[in-house]
């Protein structure tokens, strides 16, 4: 089984739809993180967290909100999903030592 | 703050040629560790290779290879004798000590033809 597992896989959605994210770890790790990826630009941080109690912004965190339900889980929301928020979403946990990032397998999200 | 370059946005090579994806990097700690990460149309993200700055030795790990220069804060990579299977867009990223997030690159995509 994958370490970490991400659903949906792939979503379609409406602009002003709620969406959630979820992100899932089996590697034990308290450190989690939420990267969009657009083509040309690379990934870029959108919220982190250290732990549970841990909820941090990234780079481009306005129209997201992030829920630590437990250690091992991590999600992602769009409260009203907009077009421009079209993307390759991907959830990461990190080594705590070394900060080597295991990513989930994406979820590829268009907002229509 | 961080940054993390990779000028070249699309490479195209022949099969068995050898080719180097270039990266330089910014930051003002002193310790700080390199990543890069191999991205094939699957979508995938595959870790290939994580330095410490205060390691500067070249890696070597079959037909890849990564050269490390803190003179130059740069951390390029060379496929040697590339293959199809090389095609794929390539990460390079940075995270400062203590802090464990990661600036990537804009990626470097590589296409390798027969």
């Amino acid at each position: 089984d994958a370490d970490v597992t991400q659903t949906p896989r792939n979503r379609i959605t409406k602009t002003g739809k709620r969406i959630m994210l979820e992100c899932s770890q089996t590697k034990g790790h308290d450190r989690m993180y939420w990267y969009r990826q657009d083509p040309g630009l690379g990934l870029r941080l959108i919220y982190y967290s250290f732990d549970v109690k841990d909820i941090n912004k990234g780079e481009i965190s306005d129209g997201y909100s992030v829920s630590r339900q437990a250690q091992a889980k991590f999600s992602l929301s769009l409260e009203s999903a907009i077009p421009n928020q079209t993307a390759l979403y991907f959830c990461a946990t990190s080594d705590p030592i070394y900060y080597e990032q295991y990513f989930g397998p994406g979820t590829r999200l268009t907002v229509t | 703050a961080q940054k993390v370059t990779q000028a070249q946005t699309e490479i195209s090579v022949v099969e068995k040629e050898d080719v180097t994806l270039d990266c330089v990097y910014e930051t003002r700690d002193t310790t700080y560790y390199l990543f890069w990460y191999k991205q094939p149309p699957s979508g995938e993200l595959v870790f290939l290779i994580r330095r410490n700055s205060f390691d500067e030795q070249n890696e070597i790990s079959g037909r890849y290879s990564w050269n490390f220069q803190k003179s130059t804060s740069s951390f390029n990579f060379t496929i040697t004798a590339s293959q199809v299977v090389d095609s794929a867009v390539y990460f390079c990223a940075l995270s400062e000590a203590g802090y464990s997030t990661l600036t990537f690159g804009k990626g470097t995509m590589l296409l390798v033809s027969p």
